[in-house]
Order: C-alpha cells, then sequence, then structure tokens
C-alpha cells in the first residue's frame, strides 16, 4: 500500500539558511498535517491543509511557511534557520471516511533537518 | 492551557501485561488516539476512542473515560519488538493531534 512520501529524508543547514520540505500523502487523503519533534519530545503540531486550503495553525513560527498544491503535495519552507529548528519534521495524511475522522492519521519517514 | 500526562517510562518482562494512562486537559475534544513510535522512527496508530468504553484491537486495547478525563492503553502478551515510546493524542475540533508527553516501553525478556 501507498505510504506518506517525504523528501529529503536528512537536511543539514547552517545557520540563517533556507530549507525546503517535501510531503507527498497518500492518494486521495485530502487533510495533510505537519509536526516537528525535537529530541526526546513529542510530536508539535505546525500547521494543516484540507483541500489544498490552510485549515488550522499551530505552534509555527512566522519564519516557517507551507503550502498545499494541486496535485495535493505540501511544503514546509523554513528561513533564517536556527540552531534550535533542528528536529525531525513529519507530514501526515489522513481521507475523510464516511464515519467521518477516525483519529488516524498515517505519518511519513520524516525529515531529520540538523542547523548547524 | 493543553496537557496530556504519561507516566514517563514503564518497564514490563515478555509475556506480561502492562497498562500505560493518559489524563487530558484541553480546549475542544473529538476522541483520543494511541501512537507508537520505535527511535528514530515515525508514529504509527494503534487505537481509537470517541467515546467512552473499551476499544481492543489484537493485543491491544485502549480505554476512554470523557467523564474523567483520562484514557489508558492496555498492552497485553508484550514482546520485544514492543518496546517503543507510545503517545496518547487528543484529536481537536480541527482535527490536529495534541501528543501527550509519551511513555517510553522497555520490554525485558
Amino acid at each position: 500500500a501507498a505510504g506518506v512520501i517525504q523528501s529529503p529524508r536528512h537536511l543539514i543547514k547552517e545557520k540563517r539558511e533556507t530549507a525546503t520540505l517535501k510531503c507527498y500523502p497518500i492518494p486521495r487523503h485530502d487533510t495533510v498535517y505537519w509536526y516537528q519533534q525535537g529530541p526526546g519530545q513529542d510530536p508539535q503540531f505546525l500547521i494543516s491543509f484540507y483541500e489544498k486550503m490552510q485549515s488550522d495553525k499551530g505552534s509555527i513560527p512566522d519564519r516557517f511557511s507551507a503550502q498545499q498544491f494541486s496535485d495535493y503535495h505540501s511544503e514546509l519552507n523554513m528561513s533564517s534557520l536556527e540552531l534550535g529548528d533542528s528536529a525531525l519534521y513529519f507530514c501526515a495524511s489522513s481521507p475523510r471516511t464516511s464515519g467521518g475522522r477516525t483519529g488516524e492519521q498515517f505519518f511519513g519517514p520524516g525529515t531529520r533537518l540538523t542547523v548547524l | 492551557g493543553q496537557s496530556l500526562e504519561q507516566p514517563s517510562e514503564v518497564t514490563a518482562v515478555e509475556g506480561a501485561i502492562v497498562q500505560i494512562n493518559c489524563t487530558y486537559q484541553t480546549s475542544g475534544f473529538y476522541g483520543l488516539s494511541w501512537y507508537q513510535q520505535h527511535d528514530g522512527g515515525a508514529p504509527t496508530f494503534l487505537s481509537y476512542n470517541a467515546l467512552d468504553g473499551l476499544e481492543e484491537t489484537g493485543r491491544f486495547s485502549s480505554f476512554l473515560s470523557r467523564s474523567d478525563s483520562y484514557g489508558y492503553l492496555l498492552l497485553q502478551e508484550l514482546q520485544m519488538k514492543d518496546s517503543a515510546s507510545y503517545f496518547c493524542a487528543v484529536r481537536s475540533p480541527a482535527d490536529k493531534l495534541i501528543f501527550g508527553t509519551g511513555t517510553r516501553l522497555q520490554v525485558f525478556p
């Protein structure tokens, strides 16, 4: 079965550089979510898109922006990178079923961002 | 504020039963999910409770009491491969997940 695809899997950047993370959701999933997970921390919600429109926003810095494209893939753009941005970034997707949302989100393998 | 509290660590031996508790305080609640995460891996969905009661999925069961803002994950017939972190997560009205602090489970032979 198809899974959520994220690229790149690993990314090393210098402070003040920019980074772009890509996410390809499972086909026919209508909602995409981005989460940030620091070392030893729980995943923190950043932003979500429903049918290519931003649906919710969490603790996402103003330096970060995201969008979802017509083919449903999503990109998280991060500028003026700081050491504290080093983390695992997960993309997840979910379908809308006949019974509504089930609380199940399908997570991609993540992008490990290291800022030096 | 929003908070989900879990024990930080639980240890058990193979074949045993372990219960991981979760208490939550959130604005907006649609249901409680449980996720498993191995080191360096992605969270994977285990179970979901929208209503009070017990949900059983193989060796894993999950319970919810909305009036007590409390839930638990029960893992039976523990195996070495169950060693991982377990997160409870509240599904908010906007469908985002608010994760708990996580419980690291170590299973010993």
